[in-house]
C-alpha cells in the first residue's frame, strides 16, 4: 500500500460551480478525516468517518459542503456553489483506532477563480 | 475548547546544530496525545513524533525529541545533527485519547530554515 491518494491534485473552478474530491485511504484504516488548509496556517478540521458512518463535522462545514464514505474505503467531499473563500488545500487523512497516528494525503488545491 | 499555540512563525539553524521548535497547547482534559508534523515545500504532512500525555518518558525518534511538561502545558520539539532534509513546516497537534473528538487540532505551524 502506497498511502492515502487524493484526486485530482489541482482544481481550478470558477465560482458558483460545483467540484468534487477523492480520498483513497491506506486500506486496512477505518477512520478517515478531511481537513482544509489555507495559506500560512494549520490545518482545520472539517469532517470524520468512522467506516461509512460521519461522526463528526466541524461548524467550517457549511450546507454547501458535503462528505460521502459511502462502503467505508474511499470518500468524497463536494463542495456546490464554490465561492472564492473556498479556495485551499483540502487534506484527506486516514487511521486506526490505535495507534491513533493520521497519515496524511498530498492534498487537493482548489483555486475558485 | 482545545487550542494549539507555535508562537514561533520561523526558526533558522545552521546543518548540524541543534533546533528547539515551541509548542504550548490548552485543554482541560487529562489524557491526550500529542503529536509534531512536519510539511516540506509542496510535500505532504508527514508524522514525526507522537507523544501520550500519561506516560512521563519523553518519545524519542532518531534525531527528534520532546520535551513535554504537562503541567505548564508545554510540547517542545528538538531536532538534533539538523540536516537540509530537515527544512520544511512544523506543526504542533493534539488530539484527545478516547470518548471524545478524533480529530487534529494544529497550531500555526512554524517554518524551520537549515543553512548550509
Amino acid at each position: 500500500d502506497t498511502g492515502v491518494s487524493q484526486d485530482p491534485r489541482h482544481k481550478i473552478t470558477k465560482r458558483g460551480q460545483n467540484v468534487t474530491f477523492r480520498c483513497d485511504p491506506i486500506s486496512e484504516h477505518n477512520r478517515l478525516y478531511w481537513y482544509r488548509q489555507t495559506l500560512g496556517q494549520g490545518p482545520e478540521f472539517l469532517t470524520y468517518f468512522q467506516n461509512e458512518a460521519q461522526l463528526e463535522k466541524s461548524r467550517l462545514l457549511s450546507d454547501r459542503f458535503s462528505a460521502e464514505r459511502p462502503k467505508g474505503s474511499f470518500s468524497t467531499l463536494e463542495i456546490q456553489r464554490t465561492e472564492q473563500g473556498d479556495s485551499a488545500m483540502y487534506l484527506c487523512a486516514s487511521s486506526l483506532a490505535v495507534p491513533p497516528e493520521q497519515y496524511f494525503g498530498p492534498g487537493t488545491r482548489l483555486t475558485v477563480t | 475548547a482545545q487550542t494549539v499555540t507555535q508562537s514561533q512563525p520561523e526558526m533558522s539553524v545552521q546543518e548540524a546544530e541543534t533546533v528547539t521548535l515551541s509548542c504550548t497547547y490548552d485543554t482541560s482534559e487529562s489524557d491526550y496525545y500529542l503529536f509534531w508534523y512536519k510539511q516540506p515545500p509542496s510535500r505532504q504532512m508527514i508524522l514525526v513524533i507522537r507523544q501520550e500525555a500519561y506516560k512521563q518518558q519523553n518519545a524519542t525518534e532518531n534525531r527528534f525529541s520532546v520535551n513535554f511538561q504537562k503541567a505548564a502545558k508545554s510540547f517542545s520539539l528538538k531536532i538534533s545533527d539538523s540536516q537540509l532534509g530537515d527544512a520544511a513546516m512544523y506543526f504542533c497537534a493534539y488530539r484527545l485519547t478516547q470518548g471524545g473528538s478524533e480529530k487534529l487540532v494544529f497550531g500555526k505551524g512554524m517554518k524551520l530554515t537549515v543553512n548550509p
